[in-house]
């Protein structure tokens, strides 16, 4: 069955430092997310990107994140100045385009990212 | 502003022993209601969605039902290996936004 890869599971980073969260969606999906979930909070939207560039973004999605479809099969999401409330993790996920609430977003596993 | 909220926070339930989730919600249109799955350190996999009220949905031994104002997702003689975190989205009419309720933890045991 496809699925959505991220890497890495786990990273560790200094407050201050940049971070680029990777992640392969599905070959044939057009719509990337990335979502975030603080530990025992609920998960929160970023970002939806399609036909490369963002079609929505919450206000969570402020001039610190960026993402990014370097080439045909990543997708990216970098964090230029880490914060120690940025620690979350982060899940990438894909849909199909005409299909996608039949279907729902497939998740990755996600990134753990924690800001020390 | 698109709300979820759930109940229970969490349910402790015996092999066998049927019950239902709740899942409340506020949004201006509904393109769709979620149900995901969530294990602990994975992310969210997708169990169904929801359009209108009235609508029902069944795979194995869950059930996810549909009203104006809330959904239920209903388990039937439930098993440890259901035992995972309950998600509840909805998504607005012309947004690709989901917004997630806190969930429900399941604990089934044997």
């Amino acid at each position: 069955e496809p699925e959505v890869t991220q890497t890495p599971s786990h990273q560790v980073t200094q407050m201050g430092q940049e971070v680029i969260l990777r992640c392969v969606p599905i070959s044939n999906h057009l719509y990337f997310y990335w979502y975030r979930q603080i530990l025992g909070q609920k998960v929160e939207f970023l970002v939806s990107f399609y036909n490369n560039e963002i079609s929505e973004k919450s206000e969570i999605f402020d001039d610190q994140f960026s993402v990014e479809r370097p080439d045909g099969s990543n997708f990216t999401l970098k964090i230029r100045s880490t914060k120690l409330e940025d620690s979350a993790m982060y899940f990438c996920a894909s849909s199909e385009y005409v299909r996608d609430s039949h279907y729902g977003y497939t998740f990755g596993s996600g990134t753990r990212l924690t800001v020390v | 502003e698109d709300q979820v909220t759930q109940s229970p926070e969490a349910l402790r339930l015996q092999e066998g022993e049927s019950s239902s989730l709740n899942c409340s919600y506020t949004v201006s249109g509904l393109r769709g209601l979620f149900w995901y799955r969530q294990d602990p350190g994975k992310g969210p996999e997708f169990l169904f969605t929801l359009y209108s009220a009235g609508e029902e949905k069944e795979k194995e031994r869950l059930k996810a039902t549909l009203t104006k104002k809330e959904s239920f997702l209903h388990i039937t003689a439930p098993k440890p290996e259901d035992s995972a975190t309950y998600l509840c989205a909805v998504q607005n009419t012309g947004r690709r936004a989901l917004t997630f309720g806190s969930g429900t933890r399941l604990q089934v045991q044997p």
